[in-house]
């Protein structure tokens, strides 16, 4: 099975820079994921790590050390709109199963 | 785009009917998933399936069923609502040749 922990809220100014971590303990790890969900809406994909270091995508960069079972999501230069849960989610196995840790509430504040 | 559709947005129900959330995608994706979402809990699957009439348990299969008779088209079957069954479902879809899943908007359900 899986196990992924991450904080469960946080804060952060408008135009800074938050990091969200995660932590996963998993058999058959494959690769890691992060998500957005907006209040009320459904998740959508921002990044997928398989291999370990930084990948950058825009303000949104994500992190992965595999020998550690630790993942960062990096946003920079903060938007209100930015607020929102991070989830983070361990792919596993060999079907296209997903475990989600339960989500970081992100509020940005001006 | 991809798009993943879900039945009701909201969903009220008595203790004891029995329910069916319909789950449409139209990018020919091989694999379905159903999930529910729950605060303090997350997203926690309830069953996969990864071809026609094909079924895997998820984390949580107890007091469901589900349905795949058709590639685009997932059901998620409540056999006999309970109280403890009102929650957020989502479902959700993916290609083989991809791991990102296309989330649907979700169903709230709410059994009274």
């Amino acid at each position: 099975g899986q196990n992924i922990d991450q904080p469960t809220e946080m804060t952060a100014t408008e135009g800074a820079i938050v990091q969200i971590n995660c932590t996963y303990q998993t058999s058959g790890f494959n690769g890691l994921f992060w998500y957005q969900q907006h209040a009320g809406e459904a998740p959508t994909f921002l990044s997928y790590n398989v291999l370990d270091g930084l990948e950058e995508k825009g303000r949104f960069s994500s992190f992965l050390s595999r020998s550690k079972g630790y993942s960062y999501l990096l946003l920079k230069e903060l938007q209100m709109k930015d607020s929102a849960s991070y989830l983070c989610a361990g792919h596993s196995g060999g079907y296209q199963k997903v475990t989600f840790g339960t989500g970081t509430k992100l509020q940005v504040i001006p | 785009d991809v798009k993943v559709t879900q039945s009701s947005r909201y969903l009220v129900k008595r203790t004891g009917e029995k329910v069916f959330l319909e789950c449409v995608q139209d990018m020919d994706h091989e694999n379905m998933f159903w999930y529910r979402q729950d605060p303090g809990l997350g997203l926690r699957l309830i069953y996969f399936s990864y071809d026609v009439k094909m079924k895997e348990k998820g984390d949580i299969p107890e007091g469901y069923s589900v349905s795949r008779e058709k590639k685009e088209r997932f059901s998620l079957i409540l056999e006999s609502a309970s109280t403890n069954q009102t929650s957020m479902y989502l479902c959700a879809s993916t290609p083989d040749t991809s791991y990102e899943q296309y989330f649907g908007p979700g169903t709230r359900l709410t059994v009274t």
